[in-house]
């Protein structure tokens, strides 16, 4: 089956800087790749998603990458801010309305 | 704006006692999740249904089972919980396109 890891599982920046995280998946057949945020209490929340077909995908200060060929996908947070301090998950499934095997996470914290 | 809502965000029960978690959902989505979340593991599939009375068991389902008897709610059953069951228990839907929505979480501690 599939499975995704995750790094780094902590991650701290000072405002302004540029936050990256990174994701590697076993699975060939994966071509679904969302990620979430998941603040304080409450439950994860997607911010960005990127299909098999596209390379990179941006909104706002948020893109992700993806290499199929090496079996990794990037997370890319620019001109960070405190409020993007939070745990964020990455994310792979075989279709987009199937199960999705999650990364244990990344610990972001933004230093003001 | 599209909403998940469980039961309760905190809970605490004994040891052998039944416990139900139940999860709502406003937007008509066919397909209903049940995850848990616990640390330095990430968020691990237990139940999924991908229509009213069908369930799929996930990467962990034992000693758990899940009831769907209205497209809108997905119950979690714990039949007899253990405090190995301490954990926060997510539920997320989703629709055809994919967008899994989660809701807010039940942290239940299992004494």
């Amino acid at each position: 089956g599939e499975n995704v890891e995750q790094h780094p599982s902590t991650l701290s920046v000072q405002e302004g800087d540029s936050a990256v995280i990174k994701c590697t998946y076993s699975d060939s057949a994966s071509n679904y790749f969302p990620w979430y945020k998941q603040e304080l209490g409450k439950g994860p929340q997607l911010i960005i998603d990127i299909r098999s077909n596209v390379g990179e995908k941006k909104d706002q200060r948020i893109a992700v990458t993806l290499n199929k060929t090496a079996k990794h996908f990037s997370l890319h947070i620019t001109e960070t801010q405190p409020e993007d301090s939070a745990v964020y998950f990455c994310a792979a499934s075989p279709w987009s309305q199937g199960n999705l095997i999650f990364g244990k996470g990344t610990k972001l914290s933004v230093k003001p | 704006d599209v909403k998940v809502t469980q039961s309760s965000r905190y809970l605490v029960k004994r040891t052998g006692e039944k416990v139900f978690l139940e999860c709502v959902q406003d937007m008509d989505h066919e397909n209903m999740f049940w995850y848990r979340q616990d640390p330095g593991l990430g968020l691990r599939l237990i139940y999924f249904s991908y229509d009213v009375k069908m369930k799929e068991k996930g990467d962990i389902p034992e000693g758990y089972s899940v009831s769907r008897e209205k497209k809108e709610r997905f119950s979690l059953i714990l039949e007899s919980a253990s405090t190995n069951q301490t954990s926060m228990y997510l539920c997320a839907s989703s629709g055809a396109g994919g967008h899994k929505y989660f809701g807010p979480g039940t942290r239940l501690t299992v004494t």
